[in-house]
C-alpha cells in the first residue's frame, strides 16, 4: 500500500541554526499540506500545495519558514533561524484531489530546538 | 469562523467494550464533511471515518460508527468493542472549503483513549 514519506523522523537542532524536512506524498496525489502539531494539541496547517502551486500559506510565519514543491511532487519545508517554540511535530499529508475527501498522512518528524 | 470542539481530554473503557468520543462544531458552510483520525504514539494520523453534511446515513466503518446529529451540530465517534489497540489520541476534523484543491481540515484538540484489559 502506497505511503507518504517523511524524513527525518526525529531532528534536535540548537535555537538560531537551520532545519529542513522532506516530504513524498502518494503517487499521483495533486494536493500535499505541512501541518505542525505542538504537544497536546490537534495539528495545524502550515501551508497547502496544489500541484507546485502555494494554494495557503496564510498560517506560515514567512520571516522564517519556507516551503516549496518545485516539481509538483516532493516538497521540502525550511526554518531558519529555529526558535525553541518551534519544537513540535511537523506532519506530511496527501490528497489525489476531487476523488478522495480523505488526506493520508505520512509518520511525522519530531522537531526538539534546544 | 469554523470550530471543532473535543471536551474529553481523556477517556478509559474497558476492553470488549462500547466507548463514544464526543466532537461539537460551529460551521456557516451548508457543505462541510467531518472526519476522525486516530493517532497512536508513533505519531502518523490513521484515518477513521467521514460524514458529509448532506449524507443522509450516519457513516459505518467496521467496528467504527459516526454518530451525526446535525441540529445539534455533533459528530461523535463511537468504537464498538474496544480493543488494547484501540489506545491512542482520536481526533475530530471538520473540512473548510469545497470539496476541490482549496479544501482544508480544522483539527479539535483530540481525545486520549486508554482501553483497559
Amino acid at each position: 500500500e502506497a505511503e507518504v514519506a517523511q524524513s527525518p523522523r526525529y531532528k534536535i537542532t540548537e535555537k538560531s541554526q537551520a532545519v529542513a524536512f522532506w516530504c513524498d506524498p502518494i503517487s499521483g496525489h495533486a494536493t500535499l499540506y505541512w501541518y505542525r502539531q505542538i504537544l497536546g494539541q490537534g495539528p495545524e496547517l502550515l501551508v497547502q500545495f496544489q500541484d507546485e502551486s502555494v494554494v495557503d500559506d496564510s498560517q506560515l510565519p514567512k520571516d522564517r519558514f519556507s516551503a516549496e514543491r518545485l516539481k509538483g511532487v516532493d516538497s521540502t519545508l525550511k526554518i531558519q533561524p529555529a526558535e525553541l517554540g518551534d519544537s513540535a511535530m511537523y506532519l506530511c499529508a496527501s490528497r489525489r484531489t476531487s476523488i478522495t475527501y480523505e488526506q493520508y498522512f505520512g509518520p511525522g518528524t519530531r522537531l526538539t530546538v534546544t | 469562523a469554523q470550530k471543532i470542539t473535543q471536551t474529553q481530554p481523556g477517556m478509559f473503557v474497558q476492553e470488549k467494550e462500547a466507548v463514544t468520543l464526543d466532537c461539537t462544531y460551529d460551521t456557516s458552510d451548508p457543505s462541510y464533511g467531518l472526519f476522525w483520525y486516530k493517532q497512536p504514539s508513533s505519531g502518523e494520523m490513521i484515518f477513521l471515518i467521514y460524514q458529509g453534511s448532506y449524507d443522509q446515513q450516519n457513516a459505518t466503518e467496521g467496528r467504527y460508527s459516526l454518530n451525526f446529529q446535525k441540529a445539534r451540530k455533533s459528530a461523535n465517534l463511537v468504537i464498538s468493542a474496544s480493543q488494547l489497540g484501540d489506545s491512542a489520541m482520536y481526533f475530530c476534523a471538520m473540512r473548510e472549503g469545497p470539496m476541490d484543491s482549496s479544501y482544508k481540515l480544522i483539527f479539535g484538540s483530540g481525545t486520549r483513549l486508554l482501553v483497559r484489559p
